[in-house]
């Protein structure tokens, strides 16, 4: 079993809709980061987080540190939107030096 | 905010030619620095890792290397590719409790 788990893996939406994408994991953490990946390849930080709720533009991402759970939301969403979204997890310890340990990502297509 | 430059974006490369793969960061200093890899269809998976000038960490047993010559370069090296090697590679910064930053990435494909 991976340490860090997301769903779906594919997501289809039309345009305006609300999307949720969750990421559980399974170790202990420092942060949690939400990222995004183009079709380019570069990939961009969204958030990191250590507790509670972020928000960004119409995205916004929650985390519950006892369940272990985050989740990444799009509010009307738009056709731009469409890409990877990768949760990825700081571990906890003093040996972690920072590496992050990375879901396998959801693939969002949003469709006008 | 931290810069990351990483090239070549593209690189196709015969099996057993070598390689070498540049990242340098600008806006910070003794940073920690980290290769990852993605295979297609897979999730980003961390290579090596240096918490200071010529301090290597290795995750993984492979066919590549990795130097940090200064403080804000980190290459990654191979003598002779394998197709395996095929993927794309990424470098990224990170410190501890704060935000990571990527580099665009180079896709390598082992002909």
């Amino acid at each position: 079993k991976n340490e860090v788990e997301q769903s779906p893996q594919n997501l289809t939406a039309q345009e305006g809709e609300f999307i949720t994408i969750n990421c559980s994991y399974s170790v202990g953490i420092s942060a949690l980061h939400w990222l995004q990946q183009h079709p380019g390849g570069g990939i961009v930080s969204l958030f990191m987080l250590s507790s509670g709720k972020k928000k960004h533009g119409r995205l916004i991402a929650t985390i519950n540190i006892q369940e272990k759970h985050s989740s990444l939301h799009i509010t009307a969403s738009h056709p731009r939107d469409s890409a990877v979204y990768i949760c990825a997890v700081a571990n906890a310890g003093g040996t972690s030096y920072g590496k992050l340990t990375f879901g396998q990502g959801t693939i969002l297509t949003v469709h006008p | 905010s931290q810069t990351i430059h990483q090239w070549p974006a593209t690189l196709v490369q015969p099996v057993g030619s070598p390689l070498s793969l540049e990242c340098t960061v600008e806006g910070t200093s003794n940073p920690n620095l980290y290769w990852y890899r993605q295979a297609a269809g897979r999730g980003l998976q961390l290579l090596f890792y240096s918490v200071g000038i010529g301090q290597i960490s290795s995750e993984v047993p492979q066919n590549l290397s990795a130097s940090r010559p200064q403080d804000r370069q980190f290459i990654l090296s191979s003598k002779k590719l394998l197709l395996s090697d095929s993927g794309f590679y990424l470098c990224a910064c990170r410190e501890r409790y704060t935000e990571a930053f990527f580099g665009q990435g180079t896709r390598l494909t082992v002909v």
